[in-house]
């Protein structure tokens, strides 16, 4: 079974801020990793994904998460915050093995403000 | 086409009454699946299509939830008798498939802009 963590429903950070928005995982093999940013009244779109290789990825818009598996953890990070990141995102797994037939399994989402 | 296309984007219903929203996935991707974003409730798996056949159904809230899809492509989901808890942002993705045994993807998602159900 797979399980996805948000730590934080809301995170609110200032323009020029980091933001940080916390995601851990539960999996029994190997798993692919995501984020995907949703803003109001749109479909959710893809920021970046880890699926093997380097476990520090680069996504759209400045955003990078880094893979760590001792700590079971994909967290986001983006060095400085802008108006324009203000948006639910959420973090999503999927393995290859089992039955999971691919299924993503997503995170309660994180609300993200940013103030001036 | 060029993305994932759902509709319509917007659906008001009366309780009690059918309704079928429509997906129209990536020209291609041979994955499907339905997604339900209810206020506070995160996104909620409904039903997966590799192909035409639906190897996972388990998501389905009820047996007045059904979805078909055909030719490898255009998908229905239909809700019958609608009942007020109903009322969501239903969502669909298309996706490669990276390994067919399985239907595992390390493509993630594309998803559409969703069809928010209202029944009053």
């Amino acid at each position: 079974a797979q399980s996805v963590t948000q730590l934080g429903s809301h995170v609110s950070v200032s323009e020029g801020a980091l933001v940080l928005l916390r995601c851990n995982y539960s999996s029994s093999v190997p798993p692919y990793l995501f984020w995907y940013v949703q803003y109001p009244n749109q479909g959710l779109q893809l920021l970046l994904k880890y699926t093997t290789g380097a476990t520090l990825v680069k996504g759209i818009n400045g955003f990078e998460a880094e893979f760590k598996k001792s700590e079971t953890s994909f967290h986001l990070t983006k060095p400085s915050a802008h108006m324009s990141d203000a948006a639910e995102y959420f973090c999503a797994v999927n393995h290859a093995g089992g039955t999971s037939y691919g299924k993503l399994t997503f995170g309660q989402g994180t609300i993200l403000t940013v103030h001036p | 086409g060029a993305g994932v296309s759902q509709s319509p984007s917007n659906k008001v219903t009366e309780k009690g009454k059918d309704v079928e929203l429509r997906c129209d996935p990536i020209s291609g991707h041979t994955a499907l699946y339905w997604y339900r974003q209810s206020l506070g409730q995160g996104l909620e798996f409904l039903i997966y299509f590799q192909g035409n056949s639906a190897p996972d159904k388990s998501g389905l809230p009820s047996d007045r939830f059904s979805a078909e899809r055909t030719g490898g492509s255009v998908s229905t989901l239909t809700i019958q008798r609608t009942q007020q808890e109903d009322s969501a942002v239903y969502l669909c993705a298309s996706s490669l498939v990276t390994h067919k045994r399985t239907g595992g993807t390390g493509y993630g998602y594309t998803f559409g802009s969703g069809t928010r159900l209202t029944v009053v």
